[in-house]
C-alpha cells in the first residue's frame, strides 16, 4: 500500500534561506507527483508536476525533483520570501490505485523578514 | 476563465438535516474529485468521478452521495448531517488521472459545521 510521508512537519526560516521540503513514498508505481501550496483558509494551488518519466521540473524559484529508485521527492525553493510562507503538500499518482492520489500531511513552512 | 467553483463557503447544519455542496469547473475536464480535510488527517478522497455518467467511491464515502449529470457539474450531497461531517470540504478536477496525469486544479473550499 502506498504512504506518502513529508518531513519535516513544520519548518521555520529567517527570509533569503534557501530550503528543501522532503516527500517520500514506498511504492516507486507512480504515474506522476504533484506539489502543491495551500495558504490558510484557501484551496491549494499546484505548483509543480512531475511525471514519472522525469527527473525534475522548475518554475521560477522552485525547482521539484524525483528519484523513483529511492521513492523521494525534494521541492527546492530558492532565496525565500515571506511570501512564500504557506503548507506545501505533495501526492502521488500511484499506479496500482485506481486514480486516486495518495496525499502526504504536508510541511509548514513560516519565512521570517 | 473561472477555474473551479464551489459554493456555499461557510455553511452551519444541524445534526439531521441534508444539504448540497456545488462545484462547477469551466475548463472541461473529465476527472473531478471530492475531499475533505481535517487536522491530522490530510485530504482525504469522498468521491471522484472520471467522467459524466460515471462516479465512484473513495476513500471515505459514507454519508455523501455525488452525481455527474453534466461535464461541468459534480455536486456532493450530505444525506443526513452528522457532526463527524464537519470538515472543510475540497473539490477538484484535471483533464486526466494516471498515466495521462495533469494539473489538478481546485476549488477555494466550503466550510462545513455540523451541530
Amino acid at each position: 500500500k502506498q504512504e506518502v510521508t513529508q518531513i519535516p512537519a513544520a519548518l521555520s526560516v529567517p527570509e533569503g534561506e534557501n530550503l528543501v521540503l522532503n516527500c517520500s513514498f514506498t511504492d516507486s508505481a507512480i504515474y506522476n507527483l504533484q506539489w502543491f501550496r495551500q495558504d490558510p483558509g484557501k484551496g491549494l494551488t499546484s505548483l509543480l508536476l512531475i511525471q514519472s518519466s522525469q527527473r525534475e521540473q522548475t518554475s521560477g524559484r522552485l525547482n521539484a525533483s524525483l528519484d523513483k529508485s529511492s521513492g523521494r521527492s525534494t521541492l527546492y525553493i530558492a532565496a525565500s520570501q515571506p511570501g512564500d510562507s504557506a503548507t506545501y503538500l505533495c501526492a502521488v499518482d500511484n499506479a496500482g490505485n485506481n486514480r486516486k492520489l495518495i496525499w502526504g500531511l504536508g510541511t509548514s513552512l513560516a519565512v521570517n523578514p | 476563465n473561472a477555474g473551479v467553483t464551489q459554493t456555499p463557503k461557510f455553511q452551519v447544519l444541524k445534526t439531521g438535516q441534508s444539504m448540497t455542496l456545488q462545484c462547477a469547473q469551466d475548463m472541461n475536464h473529465e476527472y473531478m474529485s471530492w475531499y475533505r480535510q481535517d487536522p491530522g488527517m490530510g485530504l482525504r478522497l469522498i468521491h471522484y468521478s472520471v467522467g459524466a455518467g460515471i462516479t465512484d467511491q473513495g476513500e471515505v464515502p459514507n454519508g455523501y452521495n455525488v452525481s455527474r449529470s453534466t461535464t461541468e457539474d459534480f455536486p456532493l450531497r450530505l444525506l443526513s448531517a452528522a457532526p463527524s461531517q464537519t470538515s472543510v470540504y475540497f473539490c477538484a478536477s484535471s483533464l486526466g488521472q494516471g498515466s495521462f496525469g495533469n494539473t489538478i486544479y481546485f476549488g477555494e473550499g466550503s466550510w462545513l459545521t455540523v451541530v
